[in-house]
């Protein structure tokens, strides 16, 4: 079956102490993306890759990292989380970048204490 | 600055009713558009895409138009049911960059 898994679901952490959500898609897709969703403020692109190891930055990357070391993952890691990196994430794939279908993962749902 | 702006910002309608939805753009070049639905705590699902030459497009009951001249898009639901209630997002994609361009969404309550 053609999907985006994430993990974990759903994390609660403490400021500062680092975390990786990671993200991985098995339909061979080149460009992947991670977004972020908050009340009021819809999805907006943290980073994203068109291909391994190319990567750039979205509208609010500050305090996130990310890699494509191989084209099924693209990992995202908050080096030292803070409260304001409390939301819901999304990561997602599609062939290319103007490929029609951009497929979604399930969401992680992070809260930073 | 690129920005895609949606209305109404929250629709309640009858089950069996029609209804709009309207996203204005000012992302140049521009590449395409698409419509999202969302469900609520789970990923969008695209609906529609929309390239500069065409006017119109279907998907079911959704039928989504685009004006390239003024920069405006709908998305039309017909006969709408109890399962349309959902976000539905406008994305709209530039030739210039990689970036994509959100709107924040329209949420869509429909009631029996």
């Amino acid at each position: 079956e053609a999907q985006v898994t994430q993990n974990p679901r759903y994390l609660i952490t403490v400021t500062g102490k680092k975390l990786t959500v990671t993200c991985s898609q098995n339909m061979n897709h080149e460009y992947m993306s991670w977004y972020r969703q908050d009340p009021g403020l819809g999805l907006r692109q943290i980073y994203y890759s068109m291909n391994v190891e190319v990567t750039d930055k979205g509208d609010v990357p500050e305090g996130y990292k990310v890699s494509r070391k191989e084209k099924r993952n693209f990992p995202l890691i908050l080096e030292s989380p803070s409260p304001n990196q409390t939301s819901l994430y999304f990561c997602a794939s599609s062939s290319t970048y103007y490929q029609e279908t951009q497929y979604f993962g399930p969401g992680t749902r992070l809260l930073v204490l | 600055k690129n920005q895609v702006e949606q209305s109404p910002q929250s629709l309640i309608i009858l089950e069996g009713k029609n209804c709009t939805l309207q996203c204005n753009y000012t992302v140049s070049p521009f590449s395409n558009l698409r419509w999202y639905k969302q469900d609520t705590g789970r990923g969008p699902v695209s609906l529609t895409i929309m390239t500069f030459s065409e006017n119109t497009k279907s998907n079911g009951r959704y039928t989504a138009t685009l004006d390239a001249d003024t920069k405006q898009s709908s998305l039309h639901i017909t006969a709408s049911q109890l399962s349309d209630s959902a976000s539905y997002i406008c994305v709209v994609l530039s030739n210039s960059g990689y970036a994509l361009n959100f709107g924040k969404g329209t949420s869509l309550l429909v009631t029996p």
